[in-house]
């Protein structure tokens, strides 16, 4: 069964600086994709970011950028220019022909 | 384009009764999930639903859950006798055609409480 860790529960970063959320996977398949939620207090998840594995360069949507290491099944989430609205549960999840699987989740703080 | 609706969004009943929720997909979207979200927890996949054949129940107790989507529209998950693990967010989410695999639009979700 594939397996998504989060070994982060929570992180915090000042505003305009930058941060990383950490995100491993477990799988025998070749293809698959990967993706970050954001899940503010409100609880609206909402998509981040994806990545395909088969595509080899690395996603990246405005502030938000990804690490993604096939070989080393890792997918991490840089966020760039931090803003207060930034602050949510992130989740990390995987995506095969299977069922999707999500991470425990990281909180992540901005402080000003 | 109005999102995924939930309802109720907040229900409190005590264990041993029924109780079911509601989903309205964004119009057009063929694949429906409900998660399960139980606090300090990422959600777990219950159920997906590809117009109103399911697609993966491997994680359904279905000796108490049961979900239906009737006419590939809306759908409603339904737990029967309730007990206190069954505390959670459900999530409902849905997904365009062509793009299930890449894509999924969550609801508000409903906060379910067994007393």
């Amino acid at each position: 069964a594939q397996t998504v860790t989060q070994s982060q529960p929570e992180m915090s970063v000042q505003e305009a600086e930058t941060v990383t959320l950490s995100c491993t996977y477990d799988t025998s398949e070749s293809d698959y994709y990967l993706f970050w939620y954001k899940q503010p207090p409100s609880r609206q998840m909402i998509l981040v970011i994806r990545q395909e594995a088969y595509k080899q360069q690395n996603a990246t949507e405005n502030r938000f950028s990804v690490n993604f290491q096939k070989a080393a099944k890792s997918f991490s989430l840089k966020i760039s220019d931090s803003q207060l609205g930034d602050a949510a549960m992130y989740f990390c999840a995987y995506r095969s022909t299977g069922l999707v699987t999500f991470g425990t989740g990281t909180r992540l703080q901005v402080t000003l | 384009e109005a999102g995924v609706a939930q309802s109720p969004r907040y229900k409190i009943i005590e264990k041993r009764q029924s109780v079911a929720f509601w989903c309205n997909p964004i119009s057009g979207h063929a694949t429906l999930y409900w998660y399960q979200q139980i606090l300090g927890q990422g959600p777990k996949l219950l159920i997906q639903f590809q117009n109103n054949g399911v697609v993966d129940d491997s994680q359904l107790p279905k000796d108490r859950f049961s979900a239906e989507r009737l006419k590939g529209v809306d759908s409603t998950l339904k737990i029967q006798p309730a007990k206190l693990e069954d505390s959670a967010v459900y999530l409902c989410a849905s997904s365009p055609p062509l793009r299930s695999y890449n894509e999924q639009f969550f609801g508000p979700g409903t906060r379910l409480t067994v007393l």
